[in-house]
């Protein structure tokens, strides 16, 4: 019962390389969401999905990509990695709409060089 | 500008005590939620209030949602070292589909 989990845990890139994060959820919950974590700005929005092949952004989507072919699935692709992208990241999944029980994954710390 | 303050920011308190952590906007939220976060590890749900003026209670801790359905409060009873952690609230806006997360509060609780 792995429930939901994201790989990498760490990852260390340059600037302008392409890195994606991934995450994963075997609980087949319609909801899905991306998350980074910065300390004085707690956790914000980047991406989410309400089921398959239906994604919008969040309050940071900028420099991000996301997708979403099938329901256990979350992707989230830095185009082009920045040093302002340095940060935990967290996938999470939610059964279903508002209010959004959502759990989370162990998260993804990157760090951009 | 972060759509749900919460204070205090940090709080140290010894074993025993109780205390209050308040979580403020000035924007209705269709739902409220409180979630914990250890160090290393994802935030995880406590608690979901929907209903302006709601109270829950989990074992010591006790949940409130503001009349108004703006403000939440969680409310610690005989705090113990296995209540040290971030505490973070949440909420669906009422209009629209965003989610936000309220600025956190670290809670060190000492024996």
């Amino acid at each position: 019962d792995a429930g939901i989990t994201q790989s990498p845990r760490y990852k260390i890139t340059e600037t302008g390389r392409q890195v994606t994060l991934m995450c994963h959820q075997t609980w087949s919950h319609s909801y899905m969401f991306w998350y980074r974590q910065d300390l004085g700005h707690g956790l914000r929005l980047i991406y989410y999905s309400a089921a398959a092949d239906i994604t919008d952004k969040g309050e940071v989507p900028d420099g991000y990509v996301v997708s979403r072919s099938k329901t256990e699935n979350f992707p989230l692709t830095l185009e082009s990695a920045t040093r302002s992208q340095t940060s935990v990241y967290f996938c999470a999944s939610s059964e279903g709409g508002p209010p959004y029980e959502q759990y989370f994954g162990p998260g993804t710390r990157l760090t951009v060089t | 500008t972060q759509l749900l303050e919460q204070s205090p920011q940090f709080l140290s308190i010894q074993e025993g005590e109780n205390l209050t952590v308040y979580c403020n906007s000035s924007s209705v939220f269709s739902s409220l939620q409180w979630y914990r976060q250890e160090p290393g590890e994802g935030p995880v749900l406590l608690v979901t209030v929907v209903t302006g003026g709601e109270v829950k209670k989990l074992k010591r801790l006790t949940f409130q949602f503001g009349d108004a359905r703006k403000d939440s409060s969680l409310h610690i009873t005989a705090a113990q070292p296995g209540d040290t952690g971030l505490y973070l609230c949440a909420g669906a806006m009422i209009t629209g589909n965003q989610f936000y997360f309220g600025t956190g509060t670290s809670l060190t609780v000492i024996p």
